[in-house]
């Protein structure tokens, strides 16, 4: 079956840095999104990788490694802000997308 | 900025009740989603449709309907509500390509007492 594997929560302390990691199990694959939501509100898109590697974005970087179906969205210079849910949602063979349940992610002072 | 509106964010409705939530895009996108979104579990595919009047079942499209009549707009139809359909429905859009960001509305939760 197709599964997306993600920590329900963690912890972080502001101005550290996070890395949110995301294991996936797609038939086929074309690519992995990272969204962000807030309590309350829509998903918004993060970023989307299809190649290895680290994309950087500003405060935030997402790895992807399709060997291993792994990846991972790296936060920097956390901030208080930044205290949201993290979804992870790979693209099968059948440009579907595959949710993860989301990684609650709470800044503390 | 791409637009997505849900026609409410919140819904109470009672077991029976035909239940129509809209989702309205200003983007001329091709693409539009229903999702619905539960705790613990990952947003999960009820309906999508890639065209007007076209529309294709998702992972868990039982109990529910969809229509496109006009390119912006995208209903989901509860035919008969019940209590296990008590969710958050998410309304997203995207373009024509499969690898397209997708953007989503802000939301309706829906209560089926």
């Amino acid at each position: 079956g197709q599964n997306i594997d993600q920590p329900t929560e963690m912890t972080a302390t502001e101005g550290a840095i996070v890395q949110i990691n995301c294991t996936y199990q797609t038939s086929g694959f074309n690519g992995l999104f990272w969204y962000q939501q807030h309590a309350g509100e829509a998903p918004t898109f993060l970023s989307y990788n299809v190649l290895d590697g680290l994309e950087e974005k500003g405060r935030f970087s997402s790895f992807l490694s399709r060997s291993k179906g792994y990846s991972y969205l790296l936060l920097k210079e956390l901030q208080m802000k930044d205290s949201a849910s993290y979804l992870c949602a790979g693209l099968d063979s059948n440009y579907q997308l595959i949710w993860g349940a989301g990684t609650k992610l709470i800044i503390k002072p | 900025d791409v637009k997505v509106t849900q026609s409410s964010r919140y819904l109470v409705k009672r077991t029976g009740e035909k239940v129509f939530l809209e989702c309205v895009q200003d983007m001329d996108h091709e693409n539009m989603f229903w999702y619905r979104q539960d705790p613990g579990l990952g947003l999960r595919l009820i309906y999508f449709s890639y065209d007007v009047k076209m529309k294709e079942k998702g992972d868990i499209p039982e109990g529910y309907s969809v229509s496109r009549e006009k390119k912006e707009r995208f209903s989901l139809i509860l035919e008969s509500a019940s209590t296990n359909q008590t969710s958050m429905y998410l309304c997203a859009t995207g373009g024509g390509q499969h690898t397209d960001t997708q953007y989503f509305g802000p939301g309706t939760r829906l209560t089926v007492l």
